[in-house]
């Protein structure tokens, strides 16, 4: 099955540095890469996704690229804010079927004003 | 904005007693699933759920375990003769399709604590 890595287990930034969390993958058939981030006490919410098609996709201070011949995919968070502070989950699957999402460990980032 | 909510929020409960945990999905999403996280471990596949039946279950999902959607809106998970290792934070979660390419929306959880 899919086994999903994740790194750092925390992180640790000043505000307005950039953060970059990357995650690798081993099922060669995973085209599907969501991010969640799971704030203290509250539920993982869907940041950004990235299908296989694409190797990079943005949304404002956010993005996501992926390297399928590395099978590697990181998040990138730019101008960090203390508000940023949360856990943040990378996942895989493959798009189609009944697959299921396998996540990564997880990454605390802590953003420091 | 719809969401996934969950109860209780937290439970406490004896080993060897059974617990239900209950969710309610977004009301036009069809697929139903949990998943588990141990406390500082990864979020774990539990089972998916689709036309009341279990579509998918992971190995971890043994015959200690059971979901149902008991009516409408309501989707539960029950851990009979509970175990200390069962002790984890229990999501639900749906959506609108199946598959990995769907987005998939988290309840808050359940901290399931087991004594």
């Amino acid at each position: 099955g899919e086994n999903v890595e994740q790194h750092p287990s925390t992180l640790s930034v000043q505000e307005g540095d950039s953060a970059v969390i990357k995650c690798t993958y081993s099922d060669s058939a995973s085209n599907y890469f969501p991010w969640y981030k799971q704030e203290l006490g509250k539920r993982p919410q869907l940041i950004i996704d990235i299908r296989s098609n694409v190797g990079e996709k943005k949304d404002q201070r956010i993005a996501v690229t992926l390297n399928k011949t590395a099978k590697h995919f990181s998040l990138h968070i730019t101008e960090t804010q203390p508000e940023d502070s949360a856990v943040y989950f990378c996942a895989a699957s493959e798009n189609s079927g009944y697959s299921t999402l396998t996540f990564g460990k997880g990454t605390m980032l802590l953003v420091s004003p | 904005e719809p969401e996934v909510t969950q109860t209780p929020s937290h439970q406490v409960t004896q080993m060897g007693q059974e617990v239900i945990l209950r969710c309610v999905p977004i009301s036009n999403h069809l697929y139903f699933y949990w998943y588990r996280q141990i406390l500082g471990q990864k979020v774990e596949f539990l089972v998916s759920f689709y036309n009341n039946e279990i579509s998918e279950k992971s190995e971890i999902f043994d015959d200690q375990f059971s979901v149902e959607r008991p009516d409408g809106s309501n989707f539960t998970l029950k851990i009979r003769s509970t175990k200390l290792e069962d002790s984890a934070m229990y999501f639900c979660a749906s959506s609108e399709a199946m598959g990995g390419g769907e987005k998939l929306f988290f309840g808050s959880g359940t901290q399931l604590s087991v004594l």
